[in-house]
């Protein structure tokens, strides 16, 4: 799987987007990009994904570079409650390690009022 | 729908001491994961299984053991704990290669 790197940290003003960037530049076409967050040392939850397209559900949108070596996950209006770690992986589709996701360190959100 | 579910949450063992941590999901996925959290730290693959009957190693799989007999159970096994498995940690199921992933609540353990 491709290696992805993110920002230790990010502060957030509450009621502003959080932009959230990844750097994917080994990823190669048949990888898709999720992207996971923890609170408070919770299990981990799904917010997104997407492959080449950007994506947006009731939670985020994904924003996936031309060239796909670099993606950012937005949070319209980030609130208190979006203070979180946010990881962002890629997955290999049609693979015998399919069932690996491996999680990096992630970024720590801190959204602030 | 439970979604998944380990038990215990918390649990303090000697070292020397073995145990098995218990992973159920009841929403029929093939896949099911083991990861572990030390504090401050990302998440790292310990074992994987892709259905039952077939397991494989993530990152970190010395130490432990997994089998999967059924697809609604994942146990893990620490054979000998060492005070370097003090950690939390999470157990994870998907559908498929390509949807998401649902973790349970975690497990606190600590090895003195």
């Amino acid at each position: 799987d491709a290696k992805t790197t993110q920002p230790t940290s990010m502060d957030c003003a509450e009621g502003r987007a959080a932009n959230l960037p990844c750097n994917h530049s080994t990823i190669s076409g048949n990888e898709y990009v999720y992207w996971y967050r923890q609170i408070h040392s919770q299990g981990p939850q799904y917010i997104i994904h997407g492959l080449k397209n950007n994506e947006t559900n009731e939670m985020a949108s994904l924003i996936i570079t031309e060239d796909r070596k670099s993606s950012t996950l937005i949070l319209p209006h980030a609130t208190l409650r979006d203070t979180a770690v946010y990881y962002c992986i890629v997955r290999q589709r049609y693979n015998t390690n399919a069932g690996k996701s491996t999680f990096g360190d992630g970024t720590t959100l801190t959204v602030k009022p | 729908n439970a979604g998944v579910t380990q038990t215990p949450k918390f649990q303090v063992l000697k070292t020397g001491q073995s145990m098995t941590l218990q992973c159920a999901q009841d929403m029929n996925h093939e896949y099911m994961s083991w990861y572990r959290q030390d504090p401050g730290m990302g998440l790292r693959l310990i074992h994987y299984s892709v259905g039952a009957g077939i397991t494989d190693q993530g990152e970190v799989p010395n130490g432990y053991n997994v089998s999967r007999s059924t697809t609604e159970d994942f146990p893990l096994r620490l054979l000998s704990a060492a005070p370097s498995q003090t950690s939390v940690y999470f157990c994870a199921s998907r559908l498929g290669q390509f949807t998401e992933a649902f973790f349970g609540q975690g497990t606190r353990l600590t090895v003195v």
